[in-house]
């Protein structure tokens, strides 16, 4: 099956800097690659989301790059507020019948004011 | 919230115990996961549902079982809880159409 991993599990910056989140996946079928923000005892939320036949989406201070070709895919997250921090996870699936998503191990993201 | 509730919220069982959680949604999904999430391995898919009576496992569904007899509900069954099935489980829906996929607001489990 496929495997996601993601890099770092931990991440501090300073508000107002950028943070980036990396991921890569093994399984070259996959063409689905969302992200969740995950607040402290809160669901799971996709808060951005990136198809294989694109490569860069942007909503306000996020966006995601995919490479294809090396198989990873990326969060960045620009002028970082107090209220970005939370985990985030990045996952991957192949986007066919029920779409199951594999997920990465997750990045605690702390933006310091 | 997508329409998304799970029973019950937080539950404590003994080792050995059936547990049954349960995933309810208001909108006529197709589409319905189970999820387990554990610090370190983020959220892994237990099994999932594509209709009514059709299930299907995920990548870690030993010991796990469910059932959906009606759209709006998706059940899972711990027939013999154990102290590794501690976790935070979540119910997940998607349209079908689209893969976007939304959670549910979770239900704790501890199995002591």
């Amino acid at each position: 099956g496929e495997n996601v991993e993601q890099h770092p599990s931990t991440l501090s910056v300073q508000e107002g800097d950028s943070a980036v989140i990396k991921c890569t996946y093994s399984d070259s079928a996959s063409n689905y690659f969302p992200w969740y923000k995950q607040e402290l005892g809160k669901r799971p939320q996709l808060i951005i989301d990136i198809r294989s036949n694109v490569g860069e989406k942007k909503d306000q201070r996020i966006a995601v790059t995919l490479n294809k070709t090396a198989k990873h895919f990326s969060l960045h997250i620009t002028e970082t507020q107090p209220e970005d921090s939370a985990v985030y996870f990045c996952a991957a699936s192949i986007e066919t019948g029920a779409n199951n998503l594999f997920f990465g191990t997750g990045t605690r993201l702390t933006v310091i004011p | 919230d997508a329409g998304i509730t799970q029973s019950p919220r937080h539950k404590v069982t003994e080792t050995g115990t059936p547990v049954t959680l349960r995933c309810h949604q208001t909108e006529n999904h197709r589409y319905m996961y189970w999820y387990r999430q554990d610090p370190g391995h983020g959220l892994r898919l237990i099994h999932y549902s594509y209709g009514v009576k059709d299930t299907d496992k995920g990548e870690v569904s030993d010991g796990y079982s469910v059932s959906r007899s009606k759209t709006e509900d998706f059940l899972l069954t711990l027939e013999s809880a154990t102290s590794s099935q501690t976790s935070v489980y979540f119910c997940a829906i998607s349209v079908g159409r689209f893969p976007e996929q939304y959670f549910g607001p979770g239900t704790r489990l501890t199995v002591t």
